[in-house]
């Protein structure tokens, strides 16, 4: 199985900061198959990022994604107030498909 | 508008059964395929189950395997999980989804629409 290990756990940042987000792959995986979610409290996941670094529909384009051999990264250039939530990264190259286990963006 | 409603949730005693429904509207249901995702209190996202479009292909978490059975009906545009031999560690918030492209067979996802998610608890 392949582990995703996100880090930092908790990224504590202010309005209008740069927020960095990583995700690490215990093996190789495509970068086709890595897509990363947004998740507020008290609501569902929702698709941000994927194949790495494609946009899903709506979402704005401070966010984007990158890859570098096992290790991806969300980065949200500019956060807004709505950006302050948990963010998972997910993998479907190999089964079973796994998730990492989230980076909490807090306001600090 | 892509519309998951998950219904079914409820209490359960250790070692019952439940089985949840997700009613699926606003797109071709039988043109994507499915999957049930759950999430701990508290903890973060745990995939359990997917489902071809056709529902002729299923795959499952070894955490689930031969106790949870996943199933469609294109008829009705609705998602099952039946969930038997429960365990505490079920517990859980379960969410549906779809798949990110109308294709036949579950390839993992993304995943680009989520219903609100339907709480199991697993308790004496």
């Amino acid at each position: 199985e392949i582990v995703l290990t996100q880090s930092p756990g908790t990224l504590s940042l202010s309005p209008g900061e740069r927020a960095t987000l990583s995700c690490r792959a215990s093996q190789t995986i495509s970068s086709t198959y890595l897509a990363w979610y947004q998740q507020r409290p008290g609501q569902a996941p929702r698709l941000l990022i994927f194949r790495a670094s494609s946009r899903a529909t709506g979402v704005p384009d401070r966010f984007s994604g990158s890859a570098s051999g096992t290790d991806f990264t969300l980065t949200i250039s500019r956060l807004e107030p709505e950006d302050f939530a948990v963010y998972y990264c997910q993998q479907s190259d190999k089964s079973p498909l796994t998730f990492g286990g989230g980076t909490k963006v807090e306001i600090k | 508008e892509v519309q998951l409603l998950e219904s079914g949730g409820g209490l359960v005693q250790p070692g019952g059964s439940l089985t949840l429904s997700c009613a699926a509207s606003g797109f071709p249901f039988s043109s994507y395929a499915m999957t049930w995702v759950r999430q701990a209190p508290g903890r973060g996202l745990d995939w359990v189950s997917g489902i071809s479009a056709s529902g002729s292909t299923t795959s499952y978490a070894d955490s689930v395997k031969g106790r949870f059975t996943i199933s469609r009906d294109n008829s009705k545009n609705t998602l099952n999980l039946q969930m038997n031999s429960l365990r505490a560690e079920d517990t859980a918030v379960y969410y549906c989804a779809r798949d990110f492209l109308p294709r036949l067979v579950f390839q993992g996802g993304p995943f680009d629409s989520w219903g609100q998610g339907t709480l199991v608890t697993v308790s004496s």
